[in-house]
């Protein structure tokens, strides 16, 4: 139990354009998700708490016009990377958590952007 | 801002060998949880630690939390292959955590 899947796992773009990525809750129920980034041989980076329903939360320094955060409904939420350039190229993971106790994070398998 | 700090960044060790990673919060936490996470892979959840001193097991490796709920450690005995990976802690609310960079373990057969 407790799946949460991410698409795509990879993407290369052109600088200008924007990437849509996607989180899905499989098999549960996220009223919160998280969204995080994390460059070569760096830590997971907290960029925004995706809320269901209302409007993201954003970690200092993460332009929200930039990575606009969309959670619809229970069990998706979306990051899309607009105008990206070559140096938002990195790892774009989410998590998410069902409400057992003690059951920690769940996160998806990532998606690796790369921006030429 | 709360950090998380994590020692060592990187160890080597024989098969066999026992392996420790150190955390430590710049604040006291309410909990801190331990991932694995594969080279290009996702973090995957290990164990969650709530109560001060807490000690928990799952087979060779053992989580501690430390008496302030500030500092947390995770000892591998006897290490196999396929424990090769980055360990990463992750300390700081219910609803926000706070990661570290990871200990990246590697495993000479």
């Amino acid at each position: 139990g407790a799946v949460v899947s991410q698409h795509p796992s990879w993407v290369i773009c052109k600088s200008g354009t924007s990437v849509k990525i996607e989180c899905r809750s499989l098999d549960f129920q996220a009223t919160t998700m998280f969204w995080y980034r994390q460059f070569p041989k760096q830590s997971l980076m907290l960029m925004a708490t995706s809320n269901e329903g209302s409007k993201a939360t954003y970690e200092q320094g993460v332009e929200k016009d930039k990575f606009l955060i969309n959670h619809a409904s229970l069990t998706l939420s979306t990051l899309t990377v607009t105008s990206a350039h070559p140096e938002d190229s990195s790892f774009y993971i989410c998590s998410a958590r069902r409400n057992d106790r003690g059951r920690g994070y769940t996160f998806g398998s990532g998606t690796r952007l790369t921006v030429v | 801002g709360q950090q998380v700090m994590q020692i060592p960044q990187y160890q080597h060790v024989q098969e066999g060998e026992d392996f420790t990673t150190y955390c430590n919060s710049s604040t006291t936490l309410s909990n801190i949880q331990w991932y694995k996470q594969r080279p290009g892979g996702h973090p995957v959840f290990l164990i969650q630690l709530v109560k001060s001193g807490e000690v928990k097991k799952q087979k060779r490796l053992t989580f501690q939390f430390g008496e302030a709920k500030k500092n947390s450690s995770l000892h591998i005995t006897a290490t196999q292959t396929t424990d090769v990976g980055t360990y990463v802690c992750g300390g700081g609310s219910n609803y926000k955590l706070t990661f570290g960079k990871g200990t990246l373990l590697t495993v000479n057969p």
